[in-house]
């Protein structure tokens, strides 16, 4: 969902379980999509992109899937472990610019023991 | 791994004062981005540039920014006069060519007192 100022949405998992995170997007004219993580102090890290033509894409650990019907983006995380706890962005890059990356509110991930 | 570098890390500046923030991108890529993140707030993109000289920029990259590639592998952001508003991380990035993956830098934390 959106978050207003230091308010962000988080998730809570156990360490081990499967966390899925969720994005919606807001441009229908996007035509790639990308998942960053963001440990604090320090840069947007990429974790995974999909492209508009696929709605599925795994990597290691890690699956994103979109819906272009409904705008969503969900980031799955599999075996949840303690280096996964960041805030997670997905972002949107709307087809024929120049890489101006649209940035969502972000979602935190805290995994417990 | 090659990866996007950025100095200063941190930089505390008087309102009024320039500043300029420093970054070398990843040797092969030919776009380069400059990107703000206010605390607890959002990623919002800057500028891109391309080829020498901007391809977009955003309403926030007013005439007191500036950016500049002044040798083969520096990339600068300059902020003539700072205001208080202007405390952010900035973060730099690129990647090799639009539609592809961008590669951010650790951020260099600017606080204007």
């Amino acid at each position: 969902g959106e978050s207003v100022g230091l308010h962000l949405p988080t998730l809570s998992v156990q360490e081990g379980d499967n966390s899925i995170i969720n994005c919606a997007y807001s441009n229908s004219a996007s035509d790639y999509f990308i998942w960053y993580k963001q440990e604090s102090g320090k840069g947007p890290q990429f974790i995974i992109d999909i492209r508009s033509n696929m709605d599925k894409r795994q990597g290691q650990r890690v699956t994103v899937l979109l819906n272009k019907t409904v705008k969503h983006l969900s980031l799955q995380i599999a075996a949840t472990q303690p280096g996964d706890s960041a805030v997670y962005f997905c972002a949107e890059n709307p087809s024929g610019g120049y890489n101006k990356l649209i940035f969502g509110a972000g979602t935190r991930l805290a995994v417990h023991p | 791994e090659p990866e996007v570098t950025q100095t200063p890390s941190h930089q505390v500046t008087q309102m009024g004062q320039e500043v300029i923030l420093r970054c070398v991108p990843i040797s092969n890529h030919l776009y380069f981005y400059w990107y703000r993140q206010i605390l607890g707030q959002k990623v919002e993109f800057l500028v891109s540039f391309y080829n020498n000289e901007i391809s977009e920029k955003s309403e926030i990259f007013d005439d007191q920014f500036s950016v500049e590639r002044p040798d083969g592998s520096n990339f600068t952001l300059k902020i003539r006069s700072t205001k208080l508003e202007d405390s952010a991380m900035y973060f730099c990035a690129s990647s090799v060519t639009t539609g592809n993956t961008i590669y951010f830098g650790e951020g260099s934390w600017l606080t204007v007192v």
